[in-house]
C-alpha cells in the first residue's frame, strides 16, 4: 500500500511568489491534516480535512495560505504572497477513523526556502 | 488545550547503550498518545502509539515506552542503540474523542556514536 506522497520534496521561491504543496493521503483514509515547523520551534497543526470539507482550519496562519480538497482526494496549500517566515517543513498526514480512534500517517513533507 | 514538553532537545548516547527520551503532557481529558521518529531527509514514522488497554507500549525497532497516567509521562526506551537509531524523535498528543489534531513536543535529537 502507497503512503502519503507529497510534491515537491523542495521548494526555493523568493519573497512574493506563490507556491503550492500538493499532498496525496492513503487510498480511503477519509482524514487529511496539514503540519508545519518552522526552524527551530515545534509542529505545529494547520488544518484538517474531513473527506472534501474543512474540518478545522484554526491553525492556518493567516488568509495567506488557502487549502483545498477537491472530490476528497488529494489536497493542496497554496501560500500567496510568500513571505520570509513561511519558510520551513509543511507535513501532510491521513487517516481513517476506526472505532473511535486514529493514527496519523504522514508524508515526507516538503521544505520550503523563502528568500 | 493539550500541550507536550520534551524534556531533553539533545541525547547523545554511545552505540549499544540505553536511551531513555521524556516526554510529559497535560491535558483536561484522556489522551491518545505517540512517538514519531525522523531520520535525517526523511519524513515523520510512527514509532509506537498508546490508544487504550497496557500501559506498556512495543514499537518498531527495538522501541518501549511506558504510559503514566499519574505522571502524565510518556517516556520512550531503548535498551541498546543502533548507530542507525540517530534521528530526531518527537512525542505526540491528540485528545480522545474530540478533533484528533496532533500536538507535537518539540523534539529530541539522539545522536549515537561508536
Amino acid at each position: 500500500e502507497a503512503g502519503v506522497t507529497q510534491f515537491p520534496s523542495h521548494s526555493v521561491i523568493e519573497k512574493g511568489q506563490t507556491v503550492t504543496l500538493r499532498c496525496d493521503p492513503i487510498s480511503g483514509h477519509d482524514n487529511l491534516y496539514w503540519y508545519r515547523r518552522v526552524m527551530g520551534k515545534e509542529i505545529k497543526f494547520l488544518l484538517h480535512f474531513v473527506k472534501e470539507s474543512k474540518q478545522d482550519e484554526s491553525g492556518m496562519p493567516n488568509n495567506r495560505f488557502l487549502a483545498e480538497r477537491t472530490g476528497g482526494t488529494y489536497s493542496t496549500l497554496k501560500v500567496q504572497p510568500a513571505e520570509l517566515e513561511d519558510s520551513g517543513v509543511y507535513f501532510c498526514a491521513s487517516s481513517q477513523r476506526l472505532a473511535g480512534t486514529e493514527t496519523q500517517y504522514f508524508g515526507p513533507g516538503t521544505r520550503l526556502l523563502v528568500l | 488545550a493539550q500541550s507536550v514538553t520534551q524534556l531533553d532537545s539533545q541525547v547523545p548516547v554511545f552505540e549499544e547503550a540505553p536511551v531513555e527520551l521524556r516526554c510529559n503532557y497535560s491535558s483536561s481529558v484522556s489522551v491518545y498518545l505517540f512517538w514519531y521518529v525522523q531520520y535525517p531527509n526523511q519524513g515523520l514514522q510512527l514509532l509506537l502509539k498508546y490508544l487504550s488497554g497496557s500501559t506498556l507500549v512495543k514499537g518498531i525497532n527495538g522501541f518501549e515506552a511506558e504510559f503514566n497516567k499519574s505522571q502524565t509521562s510518556f517516556h520512550l526506551r531503548k535498551p541498546s542503540v543502533h548507530i542507525s537509531d540517530t534521528a530526531e524523535y518527537f512525542c505526540a498528543v491528540s485528545e480522545v474523542s474530540r478533533d484528533y489534531k496532533l500536538s507535537f513536543g518539540a523534539g529530541t535529537t539522539v545522536t549515537v556514536r561508536a
